[in-house]
Parts: structure tokens; C-alpha cells; sequence
């Protein structure tokens, strides 16, 4: 069956630019994470929705961002005037019930370089 | 807030020996601890996870044991394969939260 997929899987912004990543997750799946991913390191949650709510963005490194998923499937992470700090890869992730003690299943990523 | 801590961050072994990963961290209420793989280029993939009810986990050459007074948890690859050459991640859940806290993650190379 289909998996986790994300759009685009390259993004190359300027400075100053906004951007917008989006995220399909499994169908049916209630939980969907956001990470960040800076080369050589772990995943680092950004956050978090069950169904269409928004249940923890404590890991958003600052007001540039910010994610939505209005119907509880598709989710859009937006990133206003882009940094170069911002580049990294930018993971989603689904599971099939609420909360994080379950498996997750990552999309492919998403590459931002910020020029 | 959960702190997840993972050794070593480099491994190499030779084809066939035995690899073992290990985590520590910090959550005592954390009940829930995956292992994943992610190979170079491509998305994390979950290998295994172990609750907190049990202390050890198998599926063929891998398996996780998970010590709750030490808080800390081990992944062990018996066998090893060229194919096992990859990042490996634990992780664990901040039970404050929503989050799920990774560690930097171990570089395995296994040499033919």
C-alpha cells in the first residue's frame, strides 16, 4: 500500500523566502509528527497533531514556523522568511493511533537548502 | 523534559561478529522504546521496539534488552551483514508531551 510522501523532495529557497512543505500520511492514520533533520544528526521533533488538532508544537525553534493539518490528513509545514539555519531535511511521520508510544512511519523527506 | 543519550557514534565491525548499540535516558515514566534504521539517503525505518513491561525483544539477528533501573536499553545485531551498514536511532517518548526524543544516532560499517 501507498506509504508516507512528502513534496516537494528538494526545495532551494533564497534567503527571505517563504517555503511550504506538505506531507500525505498513511490513510486513516490519526497521529502525524514533524521533524527536522540537520545532517548527521537524529530526527528533532517540531510537532505533533492528532486528527486536525495541533497538540504540541513546543519543538517549533520559532514563530517563522508553523504547520497545519485542516482535515486531519494532509499537513503543510511553513516556514516564513527562510534562514540558512533552516536547511536541513525535513521528516513527516504517521501512526496509526494517538500519542507517540507506537510506530511511526517516516515520508521520504524533504531537502530545503537555504541559499 | 526527556533526554536520550546513544553509544557509539561510530561502529565498525567485521562480517558475521556481533554489534551492539546502547541507550540511556532520562524519562523513568518513558514506557515505550524503538529502534530505527535509516539508510544513506533514505527515510527512517522502525527494526524493532521493546514496552516497559518486558525486558528483552527478538526478531531473528536483532533484539533489544531494556534495563528500567539503569534506564537504559541496547540494540544487538548478531550476524552482521554488509546490508546492516546504516544509521541506527533509539528513541523514547517525552512523557511531558508529545514528543518523541532520538539519539544522534550510531554509524555502523560492516566489512566484508
Amino acid at each position: 500500500g501507498a506509504g508516507v510522501s512528502q513534496s516537494p523532495r528538494y526545495k532551494v529557497a533564497k534567503r527571505g523566502q517563504d517555503v511550504a512543505l506538505r506531507c500525505d500520511p498513511i490513510s486513516g492514520h490519526v497521529s502525524l509528527f514533524w521533524y527536522q533533520q540537520a545532517l548527521g544528526q537524529g530526527p528533532e521533533f517540531l510537532t505533533y497533531f492528532q486528527n486536525e488538532a495541533q497538540l504540541d508544537k513546543s519543538g517549533l525553534p520559532s514563530d517563522r514556523f508553523f504547520a497545519e493539518r485542516p482535515e486531519g490528513s494532509v499537513s503543510t509545514l511553513k516556514i516564513q522568511r527562510t534562514q540558512q539555519e533552516d536547511s536541513a531535511v525535513y521528516l513527516c511521520a504517521s501512526s496509526a493511533t494517538s500519542g507517540r508510544a507506537n510506530e511511526q512511519f517516516f515520508g521520504p523527506g524533504t531537502r530545503l537548502t537555504v541559499l | 523534559g526527556e533526554n536520550v543519550e546513544q553509544h557509539p557514534s561510530t561502529l565498525s565491525v567485521q562480517e558475521g561478529d556481533s554489534a551492539v548499540i546502547k541507550c540511556t535516558y532520562s524519562d523513568s515514566a518513558s514506557n515505550y522504546f524503538p529502534w530505527y534504521k535509516q539508510e544513506l539517503g533514505k527515510r527512517p525505518q522502525l527494526i524493532i521496539d521493546i514496552r516497559s513491561n518486558v525486558g528483552e525483544k527478538k526478531d531473528q539477528r536483532i533484539a533489544v534488552t531494556l534495563n528500567k533501573t539503569a534506564k537504559h536499553f541496547s540494540l544487538h545485531i548478531t550476524e552482521t551483514q554488509p546490508e546492516d551498514s546504516a544509521v541506527y536511532f533509539c528513541a523514547s517518548p517525552d512523557t511531558g508531551g508529545f514528543k518523541t526524543i532520538f539519539g544522534a544516532g550510531t554509524r555502523l560499517f560492516v566489512k566484508a
